[in-house]
């Protein structure tokens, strides 16, 4: 069974700040790892990918993953009300599906 | 970028019926995958649907309730069939586009059974 975990939360950071999204996986194998932002209501939108070990950045935001650890973390820099949502972990494997976590509900507060 | 419309939006169904929802892509696509959003909860893969084949159930997901049609590289259905109040749901297809980073959702069926 292949399993996805992240903090529920909510975690709450003012406006300005670095929010830090966590997340674990429990399959050595998986290949491709995805964040998604869902605002209430709405269907997941996606806002980064990570393949390989390292970090990528795309904006404010900031993805890191250590497959040794199997960890893969969100970085959102200069946090905005608007970003205030429910953040999705996904993680891949060589079969092209998608297993989420339940989401981090991440609140910024102006 | 590639739209993907997804209808209906919501619905509100009595127990016993079956409803089925449809997924178009403007572009064409391998494999088109169907999810379940229960209240407060992650998202869950029912199946995989690809053109010319049966589609692939995960896990607690069997045909007979959730059967699928895949007659094209662009449009996929879902049925829920024989309803309860325990399918009430967010519906959610999601492809894979040709030259994506990521996979991309349609809006979503929320769905009510009473």
């Amino acid at each position: 069974q292949k399993e996805v975990e992240q903090n529920s939360g909510p975690l709450s950071v003012p406006e300005g700040a670095i929010a830090s999204l966590n997340c674990t996986y429990s399959d050595r194998g998986s290949q491709s790892f995805f964040w998604y932002r869902q605002y209430s209501g709405k269907s997941p939108e996606l806002i980064m990918s990570i393949y390989s070990n390292g970090d990528k950045e795309d904006g404010r935001f900031t993805a890191q993953l250590n497959k040794a650890s199997q960890y893969v973390s969100l970085l959102i820099r200069d946090s905005q009300p608007s970003d205030s949502a429910t953040y999705l972990c996904a993680v891949g494997g060589s079969n092209y599906k998608l297993t989420f976590g339940k989401g981090t509900l991440l609140t910024v507060n102006p | 970028s590639a739209v993907i419309s997804q209808k209906p939006s919501r619905d509100i169904c009595q127990r016993g019926t079956s409803l089925t929802i449809q997924c178009q892509v403007d572009s064409q696509v391998t494999m088109m995958f169907w999810y379940r959003q229960q209240p407060g909860q992650s998202l869950t893969l029912i199946a995989t649907a690809n053109q010319g084949s049966e589609a692939t159930y995960e896990s607690g997901f069997v045909i007979d309730k959730f059967p699928i049609s895949r007659p094209n590289l662009t449009f996929s259905t879902l049925t829920v069939s024989n309803m309860s109040p325990e399918d009430s749901s967010i519906y959610l297809c999601s492809v894979l586009l040709e030259g994506a980073y990521g996979y991309t959702f349609g809006s979503g069926t929320r769905l009510t059974v009473v």
